[in-house]
């Protein structure tokens, strides 16, 4: 079974650009996590989606934006790119709904965008 | 405040040895809670839910206390491909939603 799959591996980007990031669900998970993993910071929860709908967002500006797709996948998109957006950025999925998830978060290796 | 508090480390313990880390979370209300291990440059992955009782998985042993909101992972018998972060995670609700992960406590195990 595959597993959490995101694109681009890496992006460069300059301050001011946009930047869309792109995952694909294991098969049978609804709901997608978003998460910002910058040095030192640890992992900064940005948004969650399930069933296409935006359920929650993190303390993040509204640059920070994205979507889930019919077919579940997620785009995440960073407008007006300033230097501290560097990071990892992880995506995740569960299953959705409480009785059936067991709060385990199956993660994507991640797409690391440098701002310069 | 953040939410989840870890000793970032180094830990650099010799193979065989005890190793037990801490962590602390600052909302009473949180109901779920785990540990997530990461190696360099790797993505996450579940380590172990934690329980009240307490659990354990092997060489590894979490234990939570509500009383003092902390919770603490111990590995015995240190093996080298322990080596890696570990993170404490701390939900608001029973599952996936609204986790919070502190930043990681680094492992480094000798050979």
């Amino acid at each position: 079974e595959a597993g959490v799959t995101q694109s681009p591996t890496h992006l460069i980007k300059t301050r001011g650009q946009q930047a869309t990031l792109r995952c694909s669900p294991i098969s049978g998970h609804t709901s997608v996590y978003w998460y910002q993993q910058a040095l030192g910071l640890g992992l900064q929860f940005l948004l969650w989606y399930d069933e296409g709908e935006e359920r929650n967002r993190g303390n993040f500006p509204p640059r920070f934006s994205g979507r889930q797709f019919p077919n579940y996948s997620s785009e995440l998109n960073v407008n007006a790119l300033e230097l501290e957006d560097s990071a990892l950025y992880l995506c995740a999925s569960s299953r959705t709904g409480t009785s059936r998830n067991t709060g385990e978060l199956f993660f994507g290796e991640g797409s690391r965008l440098t701002v310069l | 405040r953040k939410e989840v508090e870890q000793d970032p480390g180094p830990f650099n313990v010799p193979e065989g040895a005890t190793v037990a880390f801490n962590c602390t979370y600052s909302n009473s209300a949180s109901q779920s809670f785990f540990w997530y291990r990461q190696d360099c440059r790797k993505e996450p992955k579940l380590l172990m839910s934690v329980y009240s009782s307490g659990n354990e998985d092997g060489r590894f042993t979490a234990q939570l206390n509500r009383a003092s909101q902390y919770i603490s992972l111990l590995i015995r018998d240190s093996k080298l491909s322990d080596s890696a972060t570990y993170l404490c995670v701390a939900g608001r609700q029973t599952g996936a939603n609204n986790l919070f992960f502190g930043t990681g406590t680094r492992l480094t195990v000798i050979p």
